[in-house]
This record gives structure tokens, C-alpha cells and sequence, in this order.
């Protein structure tokens, strides 16, 4: 399984974009890369899972570049409610994908 | 999003006791369940990965005769916590996948307390 390395915290104000940048240097052919967020004392929450190039949903946007040995989340205009831990996690979404979390990056917005 | 539950979301036992926690897919078959535990300001620890009708694979470290994992069928897994002790005292998270190129899902945890 690829690792993943993220800043540890980051710091925002409301209304900024937000972007978050995981590396995962030894990524193989077949993976996938997935978000997640998490609220204290909740379960996480997928946010947005892509392979190449760019892909965009309700909440956010992935971008992943052509070597896919790093992947960025932007979060449009933040407000307090992002306040939260978000994990990247890199994995095969065939033949048995075990879901390993890393450190993940604690996001701070402030007011 | 599909939903995932799990049961109880708090519970306080006694030293020695066992505690059941229960996970259930709610509105979709999931072949795959994970099983995590979570201290305070950590990442998800990752102790098994249940199929279900077999046997679970446990991580490395996670001793499997203390965390039985039973996942009897596609909607419902159990993790229960035998002769607990304050140690175990932690978060723990289901998630559960339909499978194997679909993401999982996760339940809104479980805190177990032992006194």
C-alpha cells in the first residue's frame, strides 16, 4: 500500500480556499486516491476519490497530476464547519483494498 | 451516501467484562468490513478486515482472541471486546464496503469506556 504524507495542521480563514497537497511517491498503476474528513468523535466522511487529472463534486475538487506522485484537495471558500482532520489514502479499489489512514491533515478555519 | 450504523455509540464497562458493538449496513450488501480503533489526536488504526462467511484478517499486533469479529452476514458485523480493560478504552470505527472497486463507508463510531 502507498504511503501518504500530508501536513500535519493548516490554517485558514472563512471564505479562503483551502488547498491540501498529499504525497504518495511509490503510488502503483491500479490506485485510486480517496479523501476523507473527519469531526471529533464521528466516523469519517468520504469526500472525494479520483485516479487522474481532475476530478470536481458538490464540495470539493481533486487535482492529481500526470505522475499521480501527489495529489491536491481544494475546498472552495471554507467556513467554521470545515474544521476538521482530513485524511488521503492511496489503494487499489480492485482485489482487496484495505483502507489505511495516515496522520492526516488537522484543519483549523477560523473566523 | 450509503449509511452505515454502529451500536452502541457510548458505552462505560467494567474491568473484565466483554462488550458487543455492532455494525450494520443499512441500505446496501456489504462484503467487506473494517474494524478500527482511534485514540485521542490519532489516525485511524486499522485491526481487521472481515469478509463475510470467513474468517477475519487481523493487523498485525491486534490480538484476535481478545477482538472477536463476526461478520455472519452482508449487512451485519460484530467486534466485541473480551475482558476488557482500561487500555481498550478508545474510539472504535466500523466501515463497510459492497465491494471491491466501491469506497467504504464509515459508522459513526463506538466510545468504550472501562472503569
Amino acid at each position: 500500500l502507498a504511503k501518504t504524507t500530508q501536513p500535519i495542521s493548516m490554517d485558514s480563514y472563512e471564505g479562503q480556499e483551502v488547498n491540501i497537497t498529499c504525497s504518495h511517491n511509490n503510488i502503483a498503476t491500479n490506485d485510486y486516491i480517496t479523501w476523507y474528513q473527519q469531526f471529533p468523535s464521528q466516523g469519517p466522511r468520504f469526500i472525494i476519490q479520483g485516479y487522474k487529472t481532475k476530478v470536481t463534486n458538490e464540495v470539493a475538487s481533486l487535482f492529481i497530476p500526470a505522475d499521480r506522485k501527489s495529489s491536491t484537495l481544494s475546498l472552495p471558500r471554507v467556513s467554521l464547519s470545515d474544521t476538521a482532520v482530513y485524511y488521503c489514502l492511496v489503494g487499489a479499489s480492485a482485489g482487496g483494498f484495505k483502507t489505511i489512514f495516515g496522520a492526516g491533515t488537522r484543519l483549523f478555519v477560523k473566523a | 451516501g450509503a449509511v452505515v450504523s454502529q451500536h452502541p455509540s457510548r458505552v462505560i464497562c467494567k474491568s473484565g467484562t466483554s462488550v458487543k458493538i455492532e455494525c450494520r449496513s443499512l441500505d446496501f450488501q456489504a462484503t467487506t468490513m473494517f474494524w478500527y480503533r482511534q485514540f485521542p489526536k490519532q489516525s485511524l488504526m486499522l485491526m481487521a478486515t472481515s469478509n463475510e462467511g470467513s474468517k477475519a484478517t487481523y493487523e498485525q499486533g491486534v490480538e484476535k482472541d481478545k477482538f472477536l469479529i463476526n461478520h455472519a452476514s452482508l449487512t451485519l458485523s460484530t467486534l466485541t471486546v473480551t475482558s476488557a480493560h482500561p487500555e481498550d478504552s478508545s474510539f472504535y470505527i466500523c466501515s463497510a464496503r459492497a465491494g471491491t472497486n466501491t469506497e467504504a463507508f464509515f459508522g459513526q463510531g463506538t466510545r468504550l469506556t472501562v472503569v
